[in-house]
């Protein structure tokens, strides 16, 4: 089956400490999304990339960096400078030009949940 | 500024009841509006989208949403809720341009009493 896949699901960083969260998508969607979910915050937009070798920030993307070696990779390194990292991350990708389809519409990962310690 | 706005952090409803989970937007151009749910510790799922035509858009599960352009509004909409029906749902818009980012609204909590 198709489909889009975070590690780990839960994930405990240290202060001062870099960690990566993994998303792999077998979909071959070309647009992924990393999203943050914060309680009553709804998701807020961190980095996105359209195509391999190129991603964007989003609306929140300090103390986080992405690559996009591969289509169906694109992990997320919360790194230290990132003061409150405490969340629920998820993963998304789509195909570029989606918005035009009928009934299509991004595909989540099941999130990861990060906790500092 | 493009945005989405769910007005009610939670909504509660009898199970057998009509449910109508509000959704608000602000977007240049024509629109297009999505809704999907999320279950606890989990990722969200399509539930369906309005791009253009009929106002009535028909989704999974049995919901509906209803577009409204002159109330800029695209209110989530099932005639009788299940408990199971009972999760937190979000309201995004797509926004201009080609870069394929989706806007959400905040959410709303919907809990379906028996």
């Amino acid at each position: 089956d198709g489909g889009i896949t975070q590690s780990p699901k839960y994930l405990f960083r240290k202060e001062g400490q870099n960690v990566t969260l993994s998303c792999e998508q077998n979909l071959n969607h070309d647009a992924m999304y990393w999203y943050r979910q914060d309680p009553g915050q709804g998701l807020r937009l961190i980095y996105y990339s359209q195509i391999v070798n190129d991603f964007q920030k989003g609306d929140i993307a300090e103390g986080y960096s992405v690559s996009r070696e591969k289509k169906e990779s694109f992990p997320l390194t919360v790194t230290s400078a990132q003061k409150n990292p405490t969340a629920f991350y998820l993963c998304a990708s789509s195909l570029v030009g989606f918005g035009s389809l009928p009934n299509y519409g991004y595909t989540f990962g099941s999130g990861t949940r990060l906790t500092v310690v | 500024a493009q945005s989405v706005a769910q007005p009610e952090d939670q909504v509660n409803v009898a199970e057998g009841n009509p449910l109508t989970v509000k959704c608000t937007y602000s977007v240049s151009g024509n629109p297009y509006l999505f809704w999907y749910v999320q279950y606890p510790n989990r990722g969200l799922q399509f539930l369906l989208k309005y791009i253009t035509g009929d106002n009535l858009v028909k989704g999974s599960y049995g919901f509906e949403a209803e577009f409204n352009k002159s109330q800029t509004s695209f209110h989530l909409k099932k005639p009788s809720a299940l408990v199971s029906d009972s999760a937190l749902y979000f309201c995004a818009v797509r926004s201009s341009g080609n870069t394929g980012k989706l806007i959400f609204g905040q959410g709303t909590t919907l809990q379906v009493k028996p």
